[in-house]
């Protein structure tokens, strides 16, 4: 298997614009979470699904923040309009429903200038 | 509260020896995992070793073992024999089987660096 997968790598974008950041979970895997990490607050959990529902998305920093998951193996985690705060690396992971860990996507970090 | 504290910042260790990593967490559910994960300067996070709020004996995988105390609620990171390669940012991290979901809460992490 491939892993989770997450698109783009690196996105630099202008405050103001719309970025979507996607992510492909691991085949079989239930379980998707949104994770955001800086080095102020370390990794924060933003939103978590389970079977494409949203079960928790109280670390979602503000409406401009949104996460939609349309099937099991897709989800997408957008940010209108953005805001030079908003730079960090996002993770995206999955977990299957008898396993325990959670496995990590390879991250994108995004720049808002 | 903090569902999970790592109070070292920075660790510094000489090659082959054996370093400890703090954790100490923070619930009232019965049921929950424990685990620690791994975050080169690369940036990927690997996970390392689990330890079940039920298991008897500590887990341990190869050079990893985890130090499982659960009166006194820690769960701290053994790395023996330490490598050059294990000079990265460390994480704790717990799962609640709670009504809410299964949410992985990290803490702020350790930074290691391995000295030749």
């Amino acid at each position: 298997d491939a892993g989770v997968i997450q698109s783009p790598r690196h996105e630099v974008t202008e405050m103001g614009q719309e970025v979507t950041l996607r992510c492909k979970p691991i085949s079989g895997h239930n379980s998707l979470f949104w994770y955001r990490q800086t080095m102020m607050r370390g990794l924060e959990l933003l939103i978590y699904f389970n079977n494409n529902v949203p079960i928790d998305d109280s670390g979602m920093p503000e409406d401009r923040f949104s996460a939609k998951m349309p099937n099991a193996s897709f989800s997408t985690l957008k940010i209108q309009p953005s805001e030079p705060r908003d730079s960090a690396v996002y993770f995206c992971a999955s977990r299957d429903p008898g396993g325990t860990e959670a496995f990590f996507g390879q991250g994108t970090r995004l720049t808002v200038v | 509260a903090q569902k999970i504290t790592q109070t070292q910042p920075g660790m510094f260790v000489q090659e082959k020896e054996a370093v400890t990593l703090d954790c100490t967490y923070d619930t009232s559910d019965p049921s929950y995992g424990l685990f620690w994960y791994k975050q080169p300067s690369s940036g990927e996070m690997i996970f390392l070793i689990y330890q079940g709020s039920y298991d008897q004996q500590n887990a341990t995988e190869g050079r990893y073992s985890l130090n499982f105390q659960k009166a006194r609620k820690s769960a701290n990171l053994v790395i023996s024999a330490s490598q050059l390669g294990d000079s990265a940012m460390y994480f704790c991290a717990m799962r609640e089987a709670s009504y809410t979901g299964n949410q992985f809460y990290f803490g702020t992490g350790t930074s290691l660096t391995v000295i030749p």
